[in-house]
C-alpha cells in the first residue's frame, strides 16, 4: 500500500535561510507527486507538483522540489524563507489505481523567525 | 487551473439540525470530486469521492446517511450533515478533480461548528 511519510511535524527557520521540507513515499510504482500549502482557515493550495519528465520541478513563490526515485523523495525547498511562508504544508501521492484519490502526508507546520 | 468555490466559509448551527455545504467549480466540468475532513491540526481525512450522476462512494467508516452527497450537475457537488451534532464540529473541504496526472483543486473550506 503507497503511504506518505513527512518528517518534522514542525519546522522553524529563521528569515532569508533555507527552507526544506522533507517527504518520503512507498509506492511500487513512479506516483504523482503534489506539495501544497494551507493557510489559517483556507483551502489547499498548489505550490508545485511532479508527473513525469524533470525531476526538479519549480512551483509558486520560490519553491521548487527534487524527485528523487532511489530515495523515494520528494522534498520541497526554497532559497530564503519569507515571513508569508509560514504556513501548513503538506505532501501527497496519487493514487495510481485510477482513483485520483490522494494520500496525504501528516503536514509540516513552518515557522519562519523574524 | 480549476477555480472551486465552496459556500458558506462559516456556519453555526443548533444540534440536531441539517447542514448544506455547496462545492461548486467555476470554471470546469468535473465528474470527480471530493469530500474531506479536516480535525484541527491534523491532515485531511477523505470522506468520499462525489460522482456526478451516480451515488458517491464513502471511505471506510463514514456514515453515508449522516453525510449525504450529491452530484447532480458537472459544476456542484453538495454536502449535507444530517442531524448534525457537536461531534461533527470540523473544517470540511472540497477539491475537483480535472483530469488523470493533474492536481486536485480545492475549495477554501468550510468551518462547521455545532452547538
Amino acid at each position: 500500500a503507497q503511504s506518505v511519510t513527512q518528517l518534522g511535524s514542525h519546522v522553524s527557520v529563521s528569515e532569508g535561510a533555507l527552507v526544506l521540507l522533507r517527504c518520503n513515499y512507498s509506492s511500487s510504482v513512479p506516483p504523482y507527486l503534489f506539495w501544497y500549502v494551507q493557510y489559517p482557515n483556507q483551502g489547499l493550495q498548489l505550490l508545485l507538483k511532479y508527473t513525469t519528465g524533470a525531476t526538479l520541478v519549480k512551483g509558486i513563490n520560490g519553491f521548487e522540489a527534487e524527485f528523487k526515485k532511489s530515495e523515494t523523495s520528494f522534498h520541497l525547498t526554497k532559497p530564503s524563507a519569507h515571513m508569508s511562508d509560514a504556513a501548513e504544508y503538506f505532501c501527497a501521492v496519487s493514487d495510481t489505481s485510477g482513483t485520483y484519490k490522494y494520500i496525504f502526508g501528516t503536514g509540516t507546520r513552518l515557522k519562519v523567525l523574524a | 487551473g480549476a477555480v472551486v468555490s465552496q459556500h458558506p466559509s462559516w456556519v453555526i448551527c443548533k444540534s440536531g439540525t441539517s447542514v448544506k455545504i455547496e462545492c461548486r467549480s467555476l470554471d470546469f466540468q468535473a465528474t470527480t470530486m471530493f469530500w474531506y475532513r479536516q480535525f484541527p491540526k491534523q491532515s485531511l481525512m477523505l470522506m468520499a469521492t462525489s460522482n456526478e450522476g451516480s451515488k458517491a462512494t464513502y471511505e471506510q467508516g463514514v456514515e453515508k446517511d449522516k453525510f449525504l452527497i450529491n452530484h447532480a450537475s458537472l459544476t456542484l457537488s453538495t454536502l449535507t450533515v444530517t442531524s448534525a451534532h457537536p461531534e461533527d464540529s470540523s473544517f470540511y473541504i472540497c477539491s475537483v478533480v480535472t483530469g488523470h496526472n493533474q492536481p486536485q483543486h480545492f475549495g477554501d473550506g468550510t468551518r462547521l461548528s455545532i452547538l
